[in-house]
């Protein structure tokens, strides 16, 4: 199957500052998606972005298909950021099956 | 509406215990998700319903029994559970099911946290 990796595996960064999270991908994706995963466990939904670019406040995406890559711009972190960031992929071969990277934990200190 | 919703929040069951988990969504979702998620890893794709037929079985013990009685409920059937089958199981849906061009976002519950002793 599609094997999905994310970097960095941990991130501590100081309220206001910007990061770039990774997530690798190693075949053709039709879907993925980014979701931050509060302390609670809920799974929110942050891109859809099976390619191209998109924003919303102060977090953009950028999925590049051809070199099966997708990046997660947060920019002024603040700690209610904190959590951890997962990509899931739906590979071109799996309709329907999400495989999620091992994600990114993130922790934003005052 | 984008809610997904999860019933219950906690569940505390003995390995003799039968018990269920229910999901609802109203969002007219066809394709309807159970993942499960141990702690510090990321959810895993226990099942997949497409239009009320089970489409995927991540090859899920029998003790796991899923159940899609209509377009808008997942119950997941609990039986003779094992002490390492203590998750938060997540629900989720999309509105389709198809490949490549489907727009196949999906929205995830709160989950269950549940707990085997």
């Amino acid at each position: 199957g599609i094997q999905v990796e994310q970097s960095p595996p941990d991130l501590i960064l100081q309220e206001g500052a910007n990061s770039t999270l990774r997530c690798n991908f190693s075949d053709s994706v039709n879907n993925l998606q980014w979701f931050h995963q509060n302390p609670w466990g809920q799974l929110i939904n942050l891109f859809y972005i099976p390619s191209g670019t998109k924003q919303n406040g102060r977090l953009s995406a950028t999925t590049v298909a051809t070199e099966r890559y997708s990046l997660l711009y947060i920019s002024s972190s603040q700690t209610t950021d904190s959590g951890v960031y997962f990509c899931a992929v739906e590979g071109g071969t799996n309709a329907g099956k999400s495989t999620f990277g091992d994600g990114t934990t993130l922790t934003v200190k005052p | 509406d984008t809610e997904v919703t999860q019933t219950p929040k906690h569940l505390v069951m003995g390995m003799t215990n039968k018990k269920s988990l229910k999901c609802e969504q109203h969002m007219g979702h066809r394709a309807m998700y159970w993942y499960k998620q141990k702690a510090k890893k990321p959810p895993e794709l226990m099942f997949v319903y497409s239009y009320e037929k089970l489409s995927i079985n991540e090859s899920v013990p029998s003790r796991f029994s899923p159940e899609c009685p209509n377009s808008s409920l997942l119950n997941l059937h609990l039986h003779a559970l094992q002490p390492e089958d203590s998750a938060l199981y997540l629900c989720a849906s999309s509105s389709t099911f198809t490949g490549r061009g489907a727009y196949n976002e999906q929205f995830f519950g709160p989950g269950t946290r549940l707990t085997v002793l």
